[in-house]
């Protein structure tokens, strides 16, 4: 399994980008990145994903090194809705489907 | 189009109770997927369901814990003689297909399970 290393909290002033990094630097060639965030208490959310190309979307862009072994979802102009924990997650093969792996996660706390 | 819904939201049981929870997919999705997760942790995968099949239970406790997603109605997590270490939020997440490509998986609010 290809693990992800997310710093474990961040902080960003309403307004601003938030800029959530991930490091995934043994995933395979054909697993995926996805971003979900959970606001308290509420299910998870689905963000976007990507495989190598940047991604963008109404919510976020994702932004994928080009060896693939990190990546960086931006939220262009971050509100206080925006106050979640934000999971990476790489993609898993096993049993010919893919199994979703959560971990800890980073914690934003946007700032007025 | 309605998102993935679970019921009830709020569960709270006494030791010893059976617990249901029940999960209906998104429109369109046949894929079922249970996870749970305790206070102040991540969520932990604890079983996958196509309709009729069990694909991989590989997270679910092996005792009191079962699941089923019928061929008609909502997917089923059942947990038989619960304990205090059960209470938890219990979240349901389905997707159109599984076999390879990217199959987002949505979620549903929970169901948070607390036992007295």
């Amino acid at each position: 399994d290809a693990k992800t290393t997310q710093p474990p909290s961040m902080d960003c002033a309403e307004g601003r980008a938030a800029n959530l990094p991930c490091n995934h630097s043994t995933i395979s060639g054909n697993e995926y990145v996805y971003w979900y965030r959970q606001i308290h208490s509420q299910g998870p959310q689905y963000i976007i994903h990507g495989l190598k190309n940047n991604e963008t979307n109404e919510m976020a862009s994702l932004i994928i090194t080009e060896d693939r072994k990190s990546s960086t979802l931006i939220l262009p102009h971050a509100t206080l809705r925006d106050t979640a924990v934000y999971y990476c997650i790489v993609r898993v093969n096993s049993g010919g489907y893919q199994k979703v792996t959560f971990g800890t996660g980073t914690k934003l706390q946007v700032i007025p | 189009n309605a998102g993935v819904m679970q019921n009830p939201r709020h569960l709270v049981r006494r030791r010893g109770q059976e617990a249901r929870l029940r999960c209906s997919p998104m429109k369109g999705h046949s894929h079922v997927y249970w996870y749970r997760q305790l206070p102040e942790e991540g969520l932990k995968f604890m079983v996958y369901l196509q309709k009729e099949n069990i694909i991989d239970e590989s997270g679910m406790p092996k005792e009191r814990f079962s699941a089923e997603f019928p061929k008609e109605g909502p997917s089923i997590l059942r947990i038989q003689q619960v304990v205090r270490g059960d209470s938890a939020a219990y979240f349901c997440a389905s997707s159109p297909r599984a076999s390879g490509g990217t199959d987002t998986q949505y979620f549903g609010p929970g169901t948070r399970l607390t036992v007295l």
